[in-house]
């Protein structure tokens, strides 16, 4: 099994740009997550999806930040206009209620550098 | 709602030496906790699960961990650490029923040769 699979796995850019983070889910699995991780911060869930539907969004920072998952296998994360302060690991994990009842597998993540 | 507290933010220990990472949680209802490492530059990765049954949970590399109930606490430990044990661990907690994770702010382990 791949694995979740996260690109690009580095993103430099400048403020004001339109960022779009993908990321693949392990097949069979119904949940996917976003996280962004900072040092200051920790580890933040940001949303996530049960079924290809947006369950809980609350952790979404603000209008700038949208995420979609259009099937079962793809799921976007966008930060549309950017900013210095966004700069963080984004990670996608993804579960499925099997005997691992619950357990998140989390992918390589995204290194975002906001200039 | 449901919290993870991890008191140690930093943890050196010399290599082959025991240690034990501590966690504690809080919560109004049952959950299913877990442990994570995440290696330098990787994503986070399942060290081990308590979900039910026995309170002492074996999980890969050599970890284990005892769920008490009485002092809310889930503690990692490993009797001898290698260099390769030198990552950041996460406790974190799912209420039942429910799939958010929370996680603690994760401790730090260093192994000093």
């Amino acid at each position: 099994d791949a694995g979740v699979i996260q690109s690009p796995r580095h993103e430099v850019t400048e403020m004001g740009q339109e960022v779009t983070l993908r990321c693949k889910p392990i097949s069979g699995h119904n949940s996917l997550f976003w996280y962004r991780q900072t040092m200051m911060r920790g580890l933040e869930l940001l949303i996530y999806f049960n079924n290809n539907v947006p369950i809980d969004d609350s952790g979404m920072p603000e209008d700038r930040f949208s995420a979609k998952m259009p099937n079962a296998s793809f799921s976007t994360l966008k930060i549309q206009p950017s900013e210095p302060r966004d700069s963080a690991v984004y990670f996608c994990a993804s579960s499925g209620k099997e005997a691992s009842y619950n357990e998140q597998f989390f992918g390589p993540g995204t290194r975002l550098t906001v200039l | 709602a449901q919290s993870v507290t991890q008191l140690d933010s930093q943890v050196p220990v010399f290599e082959e030496a025991p240690v034990e990472l501590r966690c504690n949680y809080s919560s109004s209802v049952s959950v299913y906790l877990f442990w994570y490492v995440q290696y330098p530059n990787q994503g986070l990765q399942l060290l081990l699960k308590y979900l039910s049954g026995s309170t002492l949970v074996k999980g890969i590399n050599g970890f284990e961990a005892e769920f008490n109930k009485s002092q809310t606490s889930f503690h990692l430990r490993k009797p001898s650490v290698h260099i390769s044990d030198t990552a950041e661990y996460f406790c974190a907690v799912i209420v039942f029923g429910n799939e958010k994770l929370t996680f603690g702010t994760g401790t730090r382990l260093t192994i000093i040769p």
